[in-house]
């Protein structure tokens, strides 16, 4: 079975620019969630998104929004891209919401703004 | 609000030595706890986590690690290390109940083992 899938896996752009990540959840799993993982530093978490509804959000700017769509994919949108925001993105999964579910992890999108 | 402290960035440690990476969170709440590892240039990878029962947890490569509600601690072991085990590590909190389900990270610790 195919994990969390993410597309593009590296990009680059320049700021002020937009930028759309796409994930792609375990076949199944109605929970997606984003993480942003600036160099050196552990995860943090961005949105939550289950049956299509926002179902958490972390201390991030407006300037960051998600959506899902009924096929329970998710898409990331930053706008205003600052050079802080590079990094890497990355999208889990989970059946549900519970806490106590495994999250899966993709192998993220490295975003580079210059 | 939740929090994990990992103590150490950096572990180097011999082939076929034992290893502890560190891991205190801070909580008002009781927590699920999970360790999470990270091999270059992939995502992360549940090792292992504590939802609740035995303070002690397995994974199915040797690691281990322990709940310490009192030390409010999650330290994560292995008797013996491979050079496989070469990757970065990250223990993460989540609550119980929180509505959505939200993993609190550490920033990491590096575990570089030397043949």
């Amino acid at each position: 079975d195919a994990g969390v899938t993410q597309s593009p896996t590296h990009l680059i752009k320049t700021r002020g620019q937009q930028v759309t990540l796409r994930c792609s959840p375990i076949s199944g799993h109605k929970s997606v969630s984003w993480y942003q993982q600036v160099l050196g530093q552990g995860p943090q978490f961005i949105f939550q998104y289950y049956e299509k509804e926002e179902r958490g959000r972390g201390n991030f700017p407006d300037r960051f929004s998600a959506r899902q769509f009924p096929n329970y994919s998710s898409e990331l949108n930053v706008n205003a891209l600052l050079l802080g925001d590079s990094a890497l993105y990355l999208c889990a999964s989970s059946l549900d919401r519970s806490p106590g579910n495994t999250i899966y992890f993709g192998e993220g999108s490295w975003l580079t703004v210059v | 609000a939740q929090s994990v402290t990992q103590l150490d960035s950096q572990v180097p440690v011999f082939e076929e030595a034992p290893v502890e990476l560190r891991c205190n969170y801070s909580s008002s709440v009781s927590v699920y706890l999970f360790w999470y590892v990270q091999y270059p240039n992939q995502g992360l990878q549940l090792l292992l986590k504590y939802l609740s029962g035995s303070t002690l947890v397995k994974s199915i490569n040797g690691f281990e690690a322990e709940f310490n509600k009192s030390q409010t601690s999650f330290h994560l072991r292995k008797p013996s290390v491979h050079i496989s085990d070469t990757a970065e590590y990250f223990c993460a909190v989540s609550e119980p109940g929180a509505g959505s389900y939200q993993l609190t990270f550490g920033k990491g610790t590096k575990l570089s083992v030397i043949p």
